[in-house]
């Protein structure tokens, strides 16, 4: 069936690191997919999005690519801040008459100084 | 523009009450949803509604009943909740009808079930 699978965090990182975090998908097609970002108290916001293969999404110096080969859409940025601590999810939408989304269990990332 | 509201912020009842939490939308999207945020499993679709006067079952809907007053509005009713229930609750809306198009989500409730 359709699923989402991310690398399990907490993820640490210090200021200025290198950041990936891993998702891979299941599904039938090829699906848009999505980045939701969750900042501590608040509701998911959309981070980024690609909408078909080999499309690169980017937003806030974050970048993630379609790879329809791997079925992958890994979340990189390449010098985190402490501001980017979150939880991070990776998501596709089901399709058909509605936009139902698949999440993926998230990421929490946490950035130190 | 305040985008997706919901209330209560936080609330606990007692195993068996009963509450409805409160959801509006002020961007004039078609579709609203409800989902349920637990450790390790990310959110889950509870109820979904494509549109004024439509609503559909979602990957969890046992348990909760919904209501979409009018466009703005979307309700989620726990009639005798459980302490199965106790999670944070999400409302989202979207335009609706575009499979890319973006969910907007509101600041969650917080549920305790005791």
């Amino acid at each position: 069936g359709n699923s989402v699978t991310q690398m399990e965090g907490p993820v640490t990182l210090s200021e200025e690191a290198f950041l990936t975090i891993n998702c891979t998908y299941t599904a039938t097609g090829y699906p848009s997919l999505f980045w939701y970002v969750q900042y501590p108290g608040e509701g998911l916001q959309l981070l980024l999005k690609a909408t078909k293969a080999d499309d690169k999404g980017s937003n806030k110096g974050f970048e993630a690519t379609y790879r329809k080969e791997t079925t992958s859409f890994h979340l990189e940025k390449g010098s985190v801040q402490v501001s980017d601590s979150a939880v991070y999810f990776c998501a596709f939408p089901l399709g058909g008459a509605t936009n139902k989304l698949i999440f993926g269990t998230g990421t929490l990332l946490a950035v130190q100084p | 523009n305040a985008g997706v509201t919901q209330t209560p912020k936080f609330q606990v009842l007692k195993t068996g009450q009963s509450m409805t939490l409160q959801c509006a939308q002020d961007m004039n999207h078609n579709s609203m949803y409800w989902y349920r945020q637990d450790p390790g499993m990310g959110l889950r679709l509870i109820y979904y509604s494509a549109s004024e006067g439509t609503t559909d079952k979602g990957e969890v809907p046992n348990g909760y009943n919904v209501s979409r007053l009018n466009k703005r509005e979307f309700s989620l009713r726990l009639e005798s909740a459980a302490p199965s229930q106790t999670s944070v609750y999400f409302c989202a809306s979207s335009e609706g009808g575009a499979v890319e198009e973006t969910q907007y989500f509101g600041p969650g409730t917080r549920l305790l079930v005791l």
